[in-house]
């Protein structure tokens, strides 16, 4: 079965200063990974996805992602951090056609704070 | 305007009694989905539905039940057999079937039973 691990219950980062929000993940075969946002009592917000191809994705707001299969992680980063971005974080997986069930794995959601 | 609705945005029951929770999409989606969220347990997966008359369990379907009768509609029925059912519970669609699609959430329902 696959799961996903994001280490880092929260992480609190300055305005302006680079974020980096990490994620590893353990699938058979060549998986899909998410990420998702959420802001409070809110449902969950895409921002963005790798499938197949280049291993930096950008996606939404300003966030990217680098998916490195050696490592197994798709950690989420940002180059300049506004205090906005201050929410949680969800990365997640589902492994391709025929690995089981169709709907997403999630890890456990990291806060992301940004201070002023 | 398009989107998933979900209603209500709260709801209370007292134990014993079964609950169902509506989810309406209007994207003209054809997988829908339902998931549980429990603080610093992330989400996980009732129930799947790929077209109308079908859906599959996920992780945790155990005193759930759903229905699919309409391509917009994926209803969720919290049972009295659910032994913890207090949560925020999150509805969901994909416009197609495979994987590498995309799910779209609602605003969620958040359940206490007592």
């Amino acid at each position: 079965a696959q799961s996903v691990a994001q280490p880092e219950d929260q992480v609190n980062v300055a305005e302006g200063n680079p974020l980096t929000v990490k994620c590893t993940y353990s699938v058979s075969g060549n998986p899909y990974l998410f990420w998702y946002v959420q802001y409070p009592n809110r449902g969950l917000q895409f921002l963005l996805k790798y499938i197949t191809g280049d291993n930096l994705v950008k996606g939404s707001y300003g966030f990217e992602a680098e998916f490195n299969k050696s490592q197994t992680s798709f950690h989420l980063k940002k180059p300049s951090a506004l205090v906005s971005d201050s929410a949680l974080y969800f990365c997640a997986v589902i492994p391709p056609e025929g690995g089981g069930a169709d709907g997403l794995t999630f890890g456990k959601g990291t806060h992301l704070i940004i201070q002023p | 305007d398009g989107g998933i609705t979900q209603s209500p945005k709260y709801l209370f029951r007292k134990e014993g009694q079964n609950v169902t929770l509506s989810c309406e999409q209007n994207l003209n989606h054809d997988a829908m989905y339902w998931y549980r969220q429990d603080p610093g347990q992330g989400l996980r997966l009732i129930y799947y539905s790929q077209i109308v008359n079908d859906f599959q369990k996920g992780d945790i379907a155990e005193g759930y039940s759903v229905s699919r009768e309409k391509k917009e509609s994926f209803p969720l029925t919290v049972t009295s057999a659910q032994k913890n059912p207090t949560a925020f519970y999150l509805c969901a669609s994909s416009i197609a079937v495979g994987r590498s699609y995309e799910q779209y959430f609602g605003p969620g329902t958040r359940l206490t039973v007592t």
